[in-house]
């Protein structure tokens, strides 16, 4: 069985600082790794995938399959990345399948 | 085009009684999950349409819980003699490949 670990609930970094959202998974073949975006008020959305390497609203993350990690990293952070951000795993690569999510991460970029 | 819809947004029911929760996803998209989001935990897997395949239930915590999907449209989420532990918020996605497209839940309320 795959499993999804992020092991900050809640993140707090000033404005203009680096920030990390740390992910670590769990699964025996070759996942497919994604992070999705939950802003205030609004819909879970996909941010970025590993397999497509882009970098989005400055966020990039690298699979890591040795450390089986995938964080999520973004060097300036700013106010409007306050989220909530969960890491996902599906167990199928180019398909669609269920995803395992992380329980989330809070991240507030204070002033 | 419209994004995937849920209703309703809000239900709040009491223990014992049934309810019935709606996703009509977007047009086309062939894949649909239901996901159960418990306060300040992350998303977890509930069943999985695809086609005309035969659903993939794995994540149904219970017999209580049965969903449907008329062909490639609407689906249903029912929950029978509803429990207090049900109270979650219920997320609806639908794909066509890969990357999931997320309605705004319904928020449950079991008293």
């Amino acid at each position: 069985a795959q499993r999804v670990t992020q092991p900050e609930k809640l993140l707090s970094v000033f404005k203009g600082a680096p920030v990390e959202l740390k992910c670590n998974y769990s699964y025996s073949g070759s996942p497919e790794l994604f992070w999705y975006v939950q802003y205030s008020r609004q819909r879970l959305q996909l941010l970025l995938r590993h397999i497509s390497r882009e970098s989005i609203k400055g966020f990039t993350a690298d699979l890591n399959k040795g450390e089986t990690s995938f964080h999520l990293k973004k060097p300036f952070a700013q106010e409007e990345d306050s989220a909530m951000y969960y890491c996902a795993l599906s167990a199928s690569s180019g398909s669609a399948r269920q995803l395992t999510f992380g329980s989330g991460t809070q991240l507030t970029v204070l002033p | 085009g419209a994004g995937v819809s849920q209703s309703p947004s809000n239900k709040v029911t009491e223990k014992g009684k049934d309810v019935e929760l709606r996703c009509d996803p977007i047009s086309g998209h062939t894949a649909l999950y239901w996901y159960r989001q418990r306060l300040g935990q992350g998303l977890e897997f509930l069943i999985y349409f695809q086609g005309n395949s035969a659903p993939d239930k794995s994540g149904l915590p219970s017999d209580r819980f049965s969903a449907e999907r008329t062909g490639e449209s609407v689906s249903t989420l029912t929950i029978q003699r509803t429990q207090q532990e049900d109270s979650a918020v219920y997320l609806c996605a639908s794909s066509i490949q890969v990357e999931q497209f997320f309605g705004p839940g319904t928020r449950l309320t079991v008293l």
